[in-house]
């Protein structure tokens, strides 16, 4: 079965640093990984995802991850962190075997941005 | 176009009421999701409709029906409502399941005392 880990339920880095979220997934065979963003009273939306392709993946409001398939990794990264990236982030995976796979997705990251 | 949408919003209940959730898409997406978010636990899937006229359990489906009414409507039933039941949910839909993004709609929160 796969499985998703974010590593650190909650980082916080300064207005203006580097943001890192680290996600990680255990799959035999590599997976479709996604990026949602949670602001807060409010449902999930997409960030960007990785289906094939470039492994450097881009999203919206400058976020980008990168697929390391050695690592088995989804990174998330924005070179500077914004006031309003303040939210709570979500890796999640769907199994790229074929046929209906159901979506897993991690335990979420929330980040604090400090002024 | 409203995307995904909820009702009601804002819930409260008492042990052993029963009550439906709807959702309802505008998308014309094939699949439909319903959810429970937990402090620490990220997203739950409960049910889901891969496409409409089939429904098939999630990770957390105990004491929770579901129905796809047609291809834009999907309702989630508690039928006696439990104290562990409290949490937020959230109903989403993709067109293709094995693939493509889940669109959220707002959540709703729900209570029971």
């Amino acid at each position: 079965a796969q499985s998703v880990t974010q590593l650190g339920s909650h980082v916080s880095v300064s207005e203006g640093a580097l943001v890192l979220l680290r996600c990680n997934y255990s799959s035999s065979v590599p997976p479709y990984l996604f990026w949602y963003v949670q602001y807060p009273n409010q449902g999930l939306q997409l960030l960007l995802k990785y289906t094939t392709g470039a492994t450097l993946v881009k999203g919206i409001n400058g976020f980008e991850a990168e697929f390391k398939k050695s690592e088995t990794s989804f990174h998330l990264t924005k070179p500077s962190a914004h006031m309003s990236d303040a939210a709570e982030y979500f890796c999640a995976v769907i199994p790229s075997s074929g046929g209906y796979q159901k979506v897993t997705f991690g335990t979420g990251t929330k980040l604090q941005v400090i002024p | 176009n409203a995307g995904v949408t909820q009702t009601p919003k804002f819930q409260v209940l008492k042990t052993g009421q029963s009550m439906t959730l709807q959702c309802a898409q505008d998308m014309n997406h094939n699949s439909m999701y319903w959810y429970r978010q937990d402090p620490g636990m990220g997203l739950r899937l409960i049910y889901y409709s891969a496409s409409e006229g089939t429904t098939d359990k999630g990770e957390v489906p105990n004491g929770y029906n579901v129905s796809r009414l047609n291809k834009r409507e999907f309702s989630l039933r508690l039928e006696s409502a439990a104290p562990s039941q409290t949490s937020v949910y959230f109903c989403a839909s993709s067109y293709n399941p094995s693939t493509d993004t889940q669109y959220f709609g707002p959540g709703t929160r729900l209570t029971v005392l």
